[in-house]
């Protein structure tokens, strides 16, 4: 089946520090991956994405690379800063058959950075 | 160009009673799923429509049903409400060619059910 694991949170961070959020998946055939971020009180917001293996998907200084061999999504992202405190979402989505279209999520992980 | 919109933003219901959620999907998306999002948990896919049909659904009872209409807008109905249906509800919308997986979604519609 579809599913994905993430790191267990809280995450907090300094402002300025290196930010990893690791995601693992498992997967029939090779899925869409994606990273959502939930700011405070609002909806999910599309972060990045990546389509096919070795693909980097990047905005904001956020970046993460579809690894095949290892199942991994993994979070990054230089230097954070306050305004990137929220939760983080990873997921992943059928790219053909009975549940094409439709996402798996992870369960989260709040991220906390301080100045 | 406008994003996904829902209504209403937040809504109170006592067990057992009907509710109706509204969405708007982004311009030039036909395709439209709903998400549960339970407190501290990651979104659970409910149901997608499109072409005014259920194209694909989630484990959720019967009691969680849907529409779709001829604009592409789209409604999510939940009966005899449970104190366990309190969550974030989440619509997406995507196109429904190439692209289709990836999803943008509404500000959600807070439910609390007492």
């Amino acid at each position: 089946g579809n599913s994905v694991t993430q790191m267990e949170g809280p995450v907090t961070l300094s402002e300025e520090a290196f930010l990893t959020i690791n995601c693992t998946y498992t997967a029939t055939g090779y899925p869409s991956l994606f990273w959502y971020v939930q700011y405070p009180g609002e909806g999910l917001q599309l972060l990045l994405k990546a389509t096919k293996a070795d693909d980097k998907g990047s905005n904001k200084g956020f970046e993460a690379t579809y690894r095949k061999e290892t199942t991994s999504f993994h979070l990054e992202k230089g230097s954070v800063q306050v305004s990137d405190s929220a939760v983080y979402f990873c997921a992943l989505s059928p790219i053909r058959g009975s549940t094409l279209g439709r996402l798996y999520f992870g369960r989260g992980t709040q991220l906390t950075v301080w100045p | 160009d406008a994003g996904v919109t829902q209504s209403p933003t937040h809504l109170i219901k006592t067990r057992g009673q009907q509710v109706t959620l509204r969405c708007s999907p982004k311009s030039g998306h036909d395709t439209v799923s709903w998400y549960q999002q339970a407190l501290g948990q990651g979104p659970q896919f409910i149901f997608q429509y499109y072409e005014e049909e259920e194209r694909q659904r989630g484990n959720f009872p019967d009691r969680f049903s849907g529409h779709q209409f001829p604009n592409y807008s789209s409604e999510l109905n939940v009966n005899a409400l449970l104190l366990g249906d309190s969550a974030l509800y989440l619509c997406a919308s995507s196109p429904s060619g190439p692209g289709v997986e990836t999803q943008y979604f509404g500000p959600g519609t807070r439910l609390l059910v007492l």
